[in-house]
């Protein structure tokens, strides 16, 4: 069965750090593109980080410098490092597969089809 | 950064209408478009790639059209299990940004 499973979620002072797991099966998280994607409360989604195939890395500007996404091949996990975090920070995250493909230089859009249930951050003092 | 404005914000609608929601890109992303559904409570799931493309699994009564800024998400017989946030996102450039949610309800 194809799935992911977060964790690693929690209540953290501001400036503290977190990391994000995101346990894959059915699939490997080195041969896709994935994503992280987080939702404030009440809130719409937000892109967080992308993590291509090849190991590229992009970060939304509210998180640059702070988050870094990695994944481990034999876990076949993602992460999500977060470091001096702050309270609008404080979120349900989400992984994502993203399927779409680069071939021959062309990016074809499948778009993301497979979500984690999200793990809840809060930032609070 | 690329915005996307989804019309309109919280539509009311009965089980057996048609209903259509828009999305509008700030600048062209060719067909660079997907649509999600959000039931309260539970992650969003893809229900249309690259504008037009129903996910697999999804049900007939989706469909999506546009291309350049001007997208449609089109539900042709509200179901109840329909009621529920819709999101547009562009994957035309990173950093990837969604609309801001549709939210429909019952009437």
């Amino acid at each position: 069965e194809v799935q992911l499973v977060e964790s690693g979620g929690g209540l953290i002072h501001p400036g503290g750090s977190l990391r994000l797991s995101c346990a894959a099966s059915g699939f490997s998280v080195v041969t896709n593109y994935m994503s992280w994607v987080r939702q404030a409360p009440g809130k719409g989604l937000e892109w967080v980080s992308l993590i291509y195939s090849g190991g590229s890395t992009f970060y939304a500007d509210s998180v640059k410098g702070r988050f870094t996404i990695s994944r481990d091949d034999s876990k076949n996990t993602l992460y999500l490092q977060m470091n001096s975090l702050r309270a609008e920070d404080t979120a349900v995250y989400y992984c994502a597969r993203d399927s779409s493909v680069t071939v021959f230089g062309v990016f074809e859009d499948y778009g993301m089809d497979v979500w984690g249930q999200g793990t809840t951050v809060t930032v609070s003092s | 950064d690329i915005q996307m404005t989804q019309s309109p914000s919280s539509p009311s609608a009965s089980v057996g209408d048609r209903v259509t929601i828009t999305c509008r890109a700030s600048q062209t992303i060719s067909t660079f478009l997907n649509w999600y559904q959000q039931r309260p409570g539970k992650a969003p799931s893809l229900l249309i790639y690259a504008a037009s493309t129903l996910q697999t699994g999804v049900p007939s009564r989706f469909s999506g059209s546009g291309s350049g800024t001007d997208f449609t998400l089109t539900i042709s017989s509200l179901q109840p299990e329909d009621f529920a946030t819709y999101y547009c996102q562009q994957s035309y450039s990173i950093p990837y940004t969604f609309g801001q949610g549709t939210r429909l309800e019952i009437k």
